[in-house]
Formats: C-alpha cells, structure tokens, sequence
C-alpha cells in the first residue's frame, strides 16, 4: 500500500531534550516536506527536499533540521525544543513538485508533539 | 510571498445541500490542490488541479487561472464531509517550489 509514514504519533516531551520525527515514504517520491500545523494559522511549510542531500528552508524553519541520505526518508530533527513548537506536525511527499503533471502531494498521518 | 485566501471560512449545511468554497490567491501559480482534512486529522488530497475542471463523484473543483481563483463544489453533501477544506498554491521560486496553504474552510454537515 501506498503511503507516508511518520513516527512518534503522539509525542510529550521537555524543553530541551532533542528529538526526531521520523518520516518514510514508499512510493519513490522525489519530493519530500515537513508542514506545522497551528489553530488559525493553518499549514507552515518548515522545511522541503527536492531529492536525496538537497534540501531548502520553507517559511518556518527556525528550530528545525532536517536530512535527506536517502531517498524514501526525511526525518525531522527539533535539536533544543521549546514549548512554541508545540504543534501537529505533517510530513508529505511526491514526485516532482516542478512538474505541473505530477505534482499530487500525499500527507502522512501527523504527528502531535508537545514541549513542556 | 504568494497570498492564499479561502472563503467562507465557516460553513454549516444540512446534509443533501450543494455548497462552493472558493481559493483566492494573489500571484501566478504552476500548482494547486485541494484538501481534505477529516475530524481525526487526517490530510487527503482531493483534486491536483492547476486549470481546467475536474470531478470525482459529488466533487467538483474548477482553477481559472489567469483569473487567480479556484472553486471546489460539494454535491448533495454527507456528514463524512465534515471537515476541513484547505486549497494549497505552489510557484517556483528559485528553482524549486513551495506551497502555500489557505487557512482553509470549515464544514459541518448535519443530519
């Protein structure tokens, strides 16, 4: 079956304590994203990778890192968290997002995450 | 950056009702989606549809994009409708593209 798959689903942690959200797709994707998703401010994009090592910021990036080593994962690395990272968070993926034809975007279940 | 604009922001029809929420967005775009996002949270994409008109069943969505909007009709709706309804724009920028989401509909579909 086809899909994105991220892990922890549900995550209470304290600030400072580093963590990663794992995010696996099998459907050969190029594309990969993270989104951050807040009450009113609907989906942040935080980070994007167009392929294996390349990767750009999006629009929240602040607090995050991420990598790309290999094609089918990019997890999401929060280093120092704080408690304004307190959200759900998103990973999605698909093929070619500069291809007009192919640029269906697939989410995976989400990720709640709560920093004490 | 780019502005995405939906409306209405609320909704509330009572089950068997037509509805049209609609996707304003402020610069030239290369891509456009609906989605869906269930009451458990769960993101679907509905329609890929930078132009031109799709359907798929009781859904419908239009993009006119030299217009810069796009429309996504709700036919004879059901409780399992009820959710939120996000449209996403995406435009290269730097060579790559991001997209961009509304801040989306809410829809309550009552029996």
């Amino acid at each position: 079956e086809a899909q994105v798959t991220q892990n922890p689903r549900y995550l209470i942690t304290v600030t400072g304590k580093k963590l990663t959200v794992t995010c696996s797709q099998n459907m050969n994707h190029e594309y990969m994203s993270w989104y951050r998703q807040d009450p009113g401010l609907g989906l942040r994009q935080i980070y994007y990778s167009m392929n294996v090592e390349v990767t750009d910021k999006g629009d929240v990036p602040e607090g995050y890192k991420v990598s790309r080593k290999e094609k089918r994962n990019f997890p999401l690395i929060l280093e120092s968290p704080s408690p304004n990272q307190t959200s759900l968070y998103f990973c999605a993926s698909s093929l070619l997002q500069d291809d007009p034809n192919t640029g269906e975007l697939f989410f995976g279940e989400g990720s709640r995450l709560t920093v004490l | 950056g780019i502005q995405v604009e939906q409306s209405p922001p609320d909704l509330i029809l009572q089950e068997g009702a037509n509805s049209t929420l609609r996707c304003n967005f402020s610069d030239s775009v290369n891509n456009l989606q609906w989605f869906h996002q269930n009451p458990w949270g769960q993101l679907i994409n509905l329609f890929y549809i930078p132009s031109g008109t799709k359907q798929n069943g009781r859904l419908s969505a239009t993009t006119v994009a030299t217009e810069r909007y796009s429309l996504l009709y709700i036919s004879s709706s059901q409780t399992t409708d009820s959710g939120v309804y996000f449209c996403a724009v995406g435009w290269m920028n730097t060579g790559f593209q991001k997209l961009v989401f509304g801040t989306g509909t809410r829809l309550l579909v009552s029996p």
